[in-house]
């Protein structure tokens, strides 16, 4: 089993509003990252975690607000968001290790639509 | 500074011909590199990789060369299908478990 699993798969917010992102895993990889694609883009990094503590932050504002509660859930909590956030925000996980371990599984993404 | 390179943003193959997409690096300490498929709309979809001990590797329509010495490496995709058009990201990394770097993506059209 090779899946990581998102939800909402679609959510409308306004500006004002609080939301979380939502992301699960039991592939039992201890690395989850949460990243940013708009059209015609790859993926940006936004977050990673590793065995469930934050280590990397790539600059991300503070109305990105990630949690990991867990070795199997990661969530994004969204606060006072711009229209500019509007995007597909994806989850993935990777193992730990060399090789076939570091293949990065992605999530079918949460597509965000602020207005 | 970008170190994985797409240089071609977009493809064009017919139905049943080979496609072969192409992705060049420039970090030497990358050893293992992968590719993903992607839709619009959905994440990307894991397809294949390759570790730097390998030269090729094949899964079913799918194979990847790694030209380590030349810092490239290529998808070739035969036969080519209708299904297959879409975006394919090339992406590396090294061992220490750092983050993938992704390249631009290739949009990939396969013409019936």
């Amino acid at each position: 089993d090779t899946e990581v699993t998102q939800t909402p798969k679609h959510l409308v917010m306004g500006m004002t509003n609080k939301k979380s992102l939502k992301c699960e895993q039991h592939m039992g990889h201890r690395a989850m990252y949460w990243y940013k694609q708009k059209a015609k883009k790859p993926p940006e990094l936004m977050f990673v975690y590793s065995y469930e503590k934050l280590s990397i932050n790539e600059s991300v504002p503070s109305r990105f607000s990630p949690e990991c509660p867990n070795s199997s859930l990661l969530n994004l909590h969204l606060h006072a968001l711009q229209p500019e956030d509007s995007a597909l925000y994806l989850c993935a996980s990777r193992g730990q290790g060399s090789g076939p371990r570091e293949t990065q599984y992605f999530g079918p993404g949460t597509r965000l639509l602020v207005l | 500074d970008q170190q994985v390179k797409q240089n071609s943003p977009s493809l064009s193959v017919q139905e049943g011909r080979i496609s072969i997409l192409n992705c060049d690096y420039t970090n030497s300490m990358f050893d293992y590199f992968l590719w993903y498929k992607k839709y619009p709309a959905e994440g990307p979809t894991f397809l294949i990789s390759i570790s730097s001990i390998k030269d090729k590797n094949e899964d079913g329509r799918f194979t990847v060369f790694l030209n380590k010495s030349a810092k490239h490496l290529s998808l070739h995709i035969v036969p080519s299908q209708p299904g297959d058009s879409a975006v394919y990201f090339c992406a590396a990394s090294n061992s220490g478990n750092t983050p993938l770097v992704f390249g631009k993506g290739t949009r990939l059209s396969v013409i019936a």
